[in-house]
Formats: C-alpha cells, sequence, structure tokens
C-alpha cells in the first residue's frame, strides 16, 4: 500500500515568489491534514479536510495561504506570495478516522524562501 | 492555548542505556495522545495511540504509559541501539477540535555506539 506522498520534497523560492506543495492522501482516506514545523519549534496544525470540504482551518497563518483538495483526493497548499517567515517543513497526513487515530504522515516538504 | 511540553529537549545515551521521556498535556478535554518517532527528511512513524488513563501500549523494546488525570505520558526504551536515534514526538488530541493533533517539540535522542 503506498503512503502518504507529497511534492516536492525540497523547495527554495525567492520572497514574493508564489509556490504550490502537494500531498497525495492513502488512497480511501477521507481525511487529510496540513501541518507545519517552522525551524526549532513544534509542529503546528493548519488545517483538516473531510473529503473535498475543510473541516478545521483554524491553523492557516494568513490568506496567503490557499489549500485545496479538489474531488476529495490530493490536496494543494499554496503560498501567495511566499515571505521569508514561511520557511519550514510542510507536513501532509490522512486517515480513515476523523479523530485522527492512525494518521499517516507523508515525509515532508521543506520550503525555503531566501 | 494549548500546551504539550516535552522533555527532556534533548538525550545522548549509550548503545544498551534504557531511557524514557516526558511528555505534558492538558488534562481537561482529553481524547487521545499519541508518540511518534521522526527521523529528518522522513515521514513521522507512528508509535502509539492511547487514549484511556492507565493505558500502557509495547513495541519492541519501546513501552508507554498514560495518565491522562495529571496529564502526563512517559515513552521507555529498553537497551538503546544506535537505530534508535531519532525525535520523538508526542501529540494530543482534545479540545472542540479532536481531528487536529497539537505536538510538542520533541525529544531528540541520540545513541552513541
Amino acid at each position: 500500500e503506498a503512503g502518504v506522498t507529497q511534492f516536492p520534497s525540497h523547495s527554495v523560492i525567492e520572497k514574493g515568489q508564489t509556490v504550490t506543495l502537494r500531498c497525495d492522501p492513502i488512497s480511501g482516506h477521507d481525511n487529510l491534514y496540513w501541518y507545519r514545523r517552522v525551524m526549532g519549534k513544534e509542529i503546528k496544525f493548519l488545517l483538516h479536510f473531510v473529503k473535498e470540504s475543510k473541516q478545521d482551518e483554524s491553523g492557516m497563518p494568513n490568506n496567503r495561504f490557499l489549500a485545496e483538495r479538489t474531488g476529495g483526493t490530493y490536496s494543494t497548499l499554496k503560498v501567495q506570495p511566499a515571505e521569508l517567515e514561511d520557511s519550514g517543513v510542510y507536513f501532509c497526513a490522512s486517515s480513515q478516522d476523523s479523530r485522527g487515530f492512525g494518521a499517516f504522515f507523508g515525509q515532508g516538504t521543506r520550503l525555503t524562501v531566501v | 492555548i494549548l500546551n504539550v511540553e516535552q522533555s527532556p529537549q534533548s538525550l545522548h545515551v549509550q548503545e544498551g542505556d534504557s531511557t524514557n521521556f516526558t511528555c505534558s498535556f492538558p488534562s481537561s478535554n482529553f481524547y487521545a495522545l499519541h508518540w511518534y518517532r521522526w527521523e529528518t527528511a522522513k515521514s513521522p512513524e507512528a508509535l502509539f495511540v492511547m487514549t484511556l488513563n492507565g493505558d500502557e501500549k509495547k513495541k519492541g523494546r519501546i513501552s508507554a504509559t498514560l495518565n491522562t488525570k495529571e496529564g502526563y505520558s512517559y515513552l521507555y526504551i529498553k537497551g538503546s541501539q544506535p537505530e534508535d536515534s531519532a525525535t520523538y514526538l508526542c501529540a494530543y488530541a482534545g479540545g472542540t477540535s479532536y481531528g487536529k493533533l497539537t505536538f510538542g517539540q520533541g525529544t531528540i535522542l541520540t545513541v552513541h555506539p
């Protein structure tokens, strides 16, 4: 069974540019989560999709971040325009359970904004 | 604001030593406590999910306990091996949003041969 896959694994962009991160969850997992770890700090929740709907987006830092999950399959997280403080590792996780039980994480996308 | 604290922040042990770390979390509105093992550039790997006060889980040389009344969990590694070197993360689920995990900063374990 394929795990959670994230693309790209690394991205280096200049301040002001746009970057789109992609997450392919495990097939059949309705619940998809985005998390972010900024250097030296804890992993923080960004948002939770149930199928194509946003269940909880309380962790999204500001309106420069846009997450979508078309058709309830893969998800994208777009940062536009990117700022220096957006640098970090962006994780995606998916689960069958809406309470997060058995959530599987992807390997993360390391984003560096210069 | 939910606070999940892990201690120590880092730990160096010799191969064969046994070790343990602590995760403290809010005791109110508790739903579940997760432990993950994370090696940089890899996916965090789920170790345990615990929900009941007094839960004890074991996986090989690694075990964990849970006290929801006082809000702490311990992770134990018996006979540490170099391949156990990783960051160990705990994550709390509770409050008003069960699907959302609140992570601690992690304990970085280094096992020296």
